[in-house]
């Protein structure tokens, strides 16, 4: 079955402490991207990666890592985090930027 | 910078047409998206257009004018699993980047 998947998919976690979110899909897609989801402010894009070892800041970078060793997976890194980072993120993939992505199920990080 | 307009609620009738808008400003435009997002789910595809003008998919159609920075979303023959969140967002940046509108709120009753 065609899938983006992420993990872990509730996450509570402590001021300062580093995670890690994994985004992983089996489509081939080229192109991945993070966003972050709060009321009142939409989808917001934190980065993208057009491919291998290729990533970009979207409108929201401040405060995450991102890597792209490998075509399928694309981690999410929150080296301290805080609680503003306490948000509904989704990873999404597409063949190219300028097709349908298609969304994992979301992950709910709540920063203490 | 880039703004991004969509009503923040709508209500219709089971069995009606409703009409989302979104306006746009922004620099370096590739193309303009609808989503759909249930409660609790993840945001799935609807439509993409590039050239101005209408693109229609069974009950759903699209509208995009590049200059007058416009589109809309039709939804026709409306039924109760409709209800959901309609976002519209712009791919910019040399197309590269995607920025989402809040989101519009459809409300179907009977």
């Amino acid at each position: 079955e065609a899938q983006v998947t992420q993990n872990p998919r509730y996450l509570i976690t402590v001021t300062g402490k580093k995670l890690t979110v994994t985004c992983s899909q089996n489509m081939n897609h080229e192109y991945m991207s993070w966003y972050r989801q709060d009321p009142g402010l939409g989808l917001r894009q934190i980065y993208y990666s057009m491919n291998v070892e290729v990533t970009d800041k979207g409108d929201v970078p401040e405060g995450y890592k991102v890597s792209r060793k490998e075509k399928r997976n694309f981690p999410l890194i929150l080296e301290s985090p805080s609680p503003n980072q306490t948000s509904l993120y989704f990873c999404a993939s597409s063949v190219d930027r300028v097709v349908e992505q298609y969304f994992g199920p979301g992950t709910r990080l709540t920063v203490t | 910078g880039q703004n991004i307009d969509q009503p923040t609620e709508m209500t219709a009738t089971e069995g009606a047409i409703v009409q989302i808008n979104c306006t746009y400003q922004t620099s370096g435009f590739n193309g303009l998206f609808w989503y759909q997002q249930h409660a609790g789910e993840a945001p799935t595809f609807l439509s993409y257009n590039v050239l101005d003008g209408l693109e229609e998919k069974g009950r759903f159609s699209s509208f995009l004018s590049r200059s007058k920075g416009y589109s809309y979303l039709l939804l026709k023959e409306l039924q109760m699993k409709d209800s959901a969140s309609y976002l519209c967002a712009v791919l910019r940046g040399g197309g590269n980047k995607l920025t989402f509108g809040t989101g519009t709120q459809l409300k179907v009753e009977l």
